[in-house]
């Protein structure tokens, strides 16, 4: 079964406005980590930003925040002030921490273009 | 200094060649880790090694082996290459219990 749902195969925002990528997670393991990755058109995985299972409070980096709704399972990625720069594969992952080798579930991912 | 490296970046082959892919990290994790990214953009666990111990083999055909000869390099050995080998293949490196993983660029595997 799935454990990342990424629902938006694809979306626009224009410049400097604010964008939601939508994830979903499934896991009974109480301790686990969320993580988004960008992957431009260049094709590396850039490390955005973590969130941990017991974290209190939602994560942020920069122009990055990570809304996380414990009780919905979701970990939706916000980016504020959204830049040219910003078009690129959005990949939401799941770290459960039951897990000893201590990989990455990736969705299936949520393209997103930055219009002028 | 590049994180996490890989070499080749670009490797086109013909059916049944074996190849390796290399992969470094300066980071001092102790944790590597090979992904799979198809041409959906899909990407998969395969191989996760900690401290040059083999810990995670997902159903991958035995054809493909990884091999760590020491914490800093985790190597990818694919033998008699298929047509459906043809991906991205992805390094990565952790702290087994710390955040974030980080990526190798790539290296894009073109079996003709």
């Amino acid at each position: 079964a799935q454990k990342i749902t990424q629902t938006q195969p694809g979306m626009f925002v224009q410049e400097k406005e604010a964008v939601t990528l939508d994830c979903t997670y499934d896991t009974s393991d109480p301790s686990y980590g969320l993580f988004w990755y960008k992957q431009p058109s260049s094709g590396e995985m850039i490390f955005l930003i973590y969130q941990g299972s017991y974290d209190q409070q939602n994560a942020t980096e920069g122009r990055y925040s990570l809304n996380f709704q414990k009780a919905r399972k979701s970990a939706n990625l916000v980016i504020s002030a959204s830049q040219l720069g910003d078009s690129a594969m959005y990949f939401c992952a799941m770290r459960e921490n039951s897990n000893s080798g201590y990989a990455l579930n990736f969705g299936k991912g949520t393209s997103l273009l930055v219009t002028p | 200094d590049t994180a996490v490296s890989q070499t080749p970046k670009y490797l086109v082959t013909q059916m049944g060649n074996d190849k390796s892919i290399k992969c470094e990290q300066n980071l001092g994790h102790d944790t590597m880790y090979w992904y799979k990214q198809d041409s959906k953009k899909f990407l998969k666990i395969m191989f996760s090694y900690n401290n040059k111990e083999l810990i995670i083999n997902e159903t991958v055909p035995n054809r493909f082996s990884p091999k760590s000869p020491d914490k800093a390099h985790l190597n990818l050995h694919i033998n008699s290459l298929e047509l459906g080998d043809s991906a991205v293949y992805f390094c990565a490196s952790s702290q087994a219990t710390a955040g974030e993983q980080y990526f190798g660029p790539g290296t894009r595997l073109t079996v003709t």
